[in-house]
């Protein structure tokens, strides 16, 4: 039973336009998200998170939006940089908890100059 | 800052086989943790190390096992290795219980003939 869910196993967008990424997950319990970009032969690098306290958080080119009632998170990645072309992991966990992160299968952006 | 380092970076065994891959945590962390990363999933959580404990596992047989050592270096061991354990072996090191964002080596890719 998949806890943490990214329906679309990638997306394509144009340079400098919204790449838009979702993240639906399934454990009320969870209260504390991160999105983890990983490029080919590397490990996931840290992007950005959100405790549930929280409906938006931005960090440059880089917001995630959380929707506590509809348990769906989304990163909007604006503009879009060929650079960012990688694979996108959401995760979740329970601070208030300690549980472990929990990771959706990942969402393949390419990004197209 | 040194980054957290994962040794070897590919390995081949065969079924049977024991196996045991290290890592060096980020400067500062205390904690550890490590995930099995398949081919098309997420990294799912095999357990995490605070102060050289256990600190959580996840749904890993006995045959998958850690230690964490007083410089916060860790390794996993995993005996009798079945041909499913193919995967990538990622290690994250954060600072405290919590999952504060944790940063990852770039893997060891072990395979299983």
């Amino acid at each position: 039973d998949q806890q943490v869910k990214q329906n679309s196993p990638s997306l394509s967008v144009q340079e400098g336009r919204i790449s838009i990424l979702n993240c639906d997950y399934t454990n009320s319990m969870f209260d504390y998200f991160l999105w983890y970009k990983k490029y080919p032969a590397e490990g996931p690098t840290f992007l950005i998170s959100i405790s549930s306290i929280k409906d938006k958080n931005e960090d440059g080119r880089f917001t995630v939006f959380l929707n506590k009632s509809a348990k769906h998170l989304s990163l909007h990645i604006v503009p879009s940089q060929p650079g960012d072309s990688a694979v996108y992991f959401c995760a979740a966990s329970s601070l208030s908890g300690n549980t472990p992160l929990v990771f959706g299968k990942g969402t393949r952006l390419s990004v197209i100059a | 800052e040194t980054g957290v380092t994962q040794s070897p970076t590919h390995l081949i065994k065969t079924r049977g086989q024991q196996v045991t891959l290290r890592c060096s945590s980020q400067s500062g962390h205390n904690t550890v943790s490590w995930y099995q990363q398949a081919l098309g999933q997420g990294p799912q959580f095999i357990f995490q190390y605070y102060r050289e404990e256990e600190n959580g596992r996840g749904n890993f047989p006995p045959r998958f096992s850690g230690l964490q050592f007083p410089n916060y270096s860790s390794e996993l061991n995993v005996n009798a290795l079945e041909l499913d354990d193919s995967a990538l072996y990622l290690c994250a090191s954060s600072f405290g219980q919590r999952n504060q964002p944790q940063h990852f080596g770039d893997g060891t890719r072990l395979s299983i003939l």
